[in-house]
């Protein structure tokens, strides 16, 4: 049971370039999020999905798209990356929104835009 | 808008000091409240939920206070150890999301 997994752990984008980061769960769990934490900083919703097929916008969702085809999968892409999206990247998933119930989270993606 | 606030922003004592964590939240309409810790370069780690209809809850030396309608958290980490330095985020959940605070760094001298 490897949890949530992130690719890549550290990326170098030039302006403009795109990307895909990546995220896996083998929890079968419903809910997946993306969040960016910027240093110093909580973290900030980016999308979150409730289940396949099914996604929204966060607090910061500007600059990226996600989708989900999979229980399983919830990739984030960055289209024409620009310096202000320089951050960890941290995906997250949980079983559903009760009260009783935590989000576990991936070791993060470290992305740098020059 | 859910604002969480964490005080204070960093944090040193003494091995075997009793640490004190405080979060504080303005919006009280919540599910849960959660303490996470984060080593450096590192993901989140969940250490206590909190729901909403609950006044604490404690798991060996941690202990998490909620306080709804004041909009108060507070984590008391008993007896520290140099294993304990880490950040600590508090989180509280309104519906889909997460509003974290930006966390306290404790440092905790051998």
């Amino acid at each position: 049971n490897a949890g949530v997994t992130q690719t890549p752990k550290f990326r170098i984008l030039k302006i403009g370039q795109s990307m895909t980061l990546q995220c896996t769960q083998d929890m079968n769990h419903n809910y997946m999020y993306w969040y960016r934490q910027d240093p110093g900083m909580g973290l900030k919703l980016i999308y979150y999905s409730v289940g396949a097929g099914i996604t929204d916008k966060g607090e910061v969702p500007n600059g990226y798209n996600v989708s989900r085809s999979t229980t399983e999968d919830f990739p984030l892409r960055l289209e024409l990356a620009a310096p202000s999206q320089t951050s960890v990247y941290f995906c997250a998933s949980s079983y559903s929104v009760t009260g009783e119930e935590t989000q576990y989270f991936g070791p993060g993606t470290r992305l740098l835009v020059l | 808008k859910q604002e969480v606030t964490q005080i204070p922003a960093a944090l040193s004592v003494p091995e075997g000091e009793n640490l004190v964590l405080n979060c504080s939240f303005t919006d009280s309409a919540i599910y849960n409240l959660q303490w996470f810790r984060q080593d450096p370069g590192k993901g989140l780690t969940s250490l206590l939920l909190i729901q909403s209809s609950q006044r604490e809850q404690t798991s060996g030396r941690l202990n998490a206070s909620l306080d709804k309608s004041s909009g108060r958290s507070t984590l008391y980490i008993a007896a520290s150890q140099p294993g304990d330095s880490a950040t600590y985020l508090c989180a509280v959940r309104n519906d889909y999301k997460l509003s974290f605070g930006a966390g306290t760094t404790v440092t905790v001298r051998a």
